[in-house]
């Protein structure tokens, strides 16, 4: 049973056009959702972790949003450079710092 | 620049053979980990180290084996190489007790075996 599902698993967009990613997750205690973009060739690059219920974080166009269920990341007038796959991933109450990971969303921004 | 260092980036293997992928991180990170990522698969934990001088099984430990050297380096050892652990393999590290910052990646070695 996958505890970390992301959709779409690819979208393109227009630049400016804004969108959301979605990461629904399966745990029996939550002590951390957590969003990374990867680039082509490199490693993951931290963005947010969220914590509980209604928080929120924003970095430049992206905001990231929880619920008891899922994670939104929201992207606003997204530009090419916005390229990229996003990843989601948990931690999971009793699971020391060991992260489990979504398959990703890519996401392809165009002119 | 401060980070996590991996060595090689590529490497081509026969089935059979072996290897030892390199880790090490200059952050003073208590914690470490290996990833392996494949297509349609995501990030998949293979073996991690809480603290110096321990180590513990992930999700796809088969066929792979780690070494906790010191706190800066985390080793992976595939003893005898499949075509199976064709993958792209990420290590990684965490500091435990400052909140939940995420972990920092490195870049990652791309593993073929044939």
């Amino acid at each position: 049973e996958d505890q970390v599902t992301q959709s779409p698993e690819a979208l393109r967009l227009q630049e400016g056009e804004s969108s959301s990613l979605n990461c629904s997750y399966t745990v029996s205690g939550l002590r951390g959702l957590f969003w990374y973009r990867q680039d082509p060739g490199k490693g993951p690059e931290f963005l947010f972790t969220l914590y509980s219920a209604g928080e929120e974080k924003e970095k430049e166009r992206l905001k990231a949003t929880l619920t008891k269920k899922e994670s939104f990341l929201h992207i606003t007038a997204p530009k090419p450079e916005d390229s990229a796959t996003y990843l989601c991933a948990v931690r999971e109450a009793g699971g020391g710092n060991k992260l489990t990971f979504g398959t990703g969303t890519q996401l392809k921004v165009e002119l | 620049n401060a980070g996590v260092t991996q060595t090689p980036k590529f490497q081509v293997l026969k089935t059979g053979q072996s290897m030892t992928l390199q880790c090490a991180q200059d952050m003073n990170h208590n914690s470490m980990y290996w990833y392996r990522q494949d297509p349609g698969m995501g990030l998949r934990l293979i073996y991690y180290s809480a603290s110096e001088g321990t180590t513990d099984k992930g999700e796809v430990p088969n066929g792979y084996n780690v070494s906790r050297l010191n706190k800066r380096e985390f080793s992976l050892r595939l003893e005898s190489a499949a075509p199976s652990q064709t993958s792209v393999y990420f290590c990684a590290s965490s500091e435990e007790g400052k909140g939940l910052l995420g972990y920092t990646f490195g870049s990652g070695t791309r593993l073929t075996v044939v």
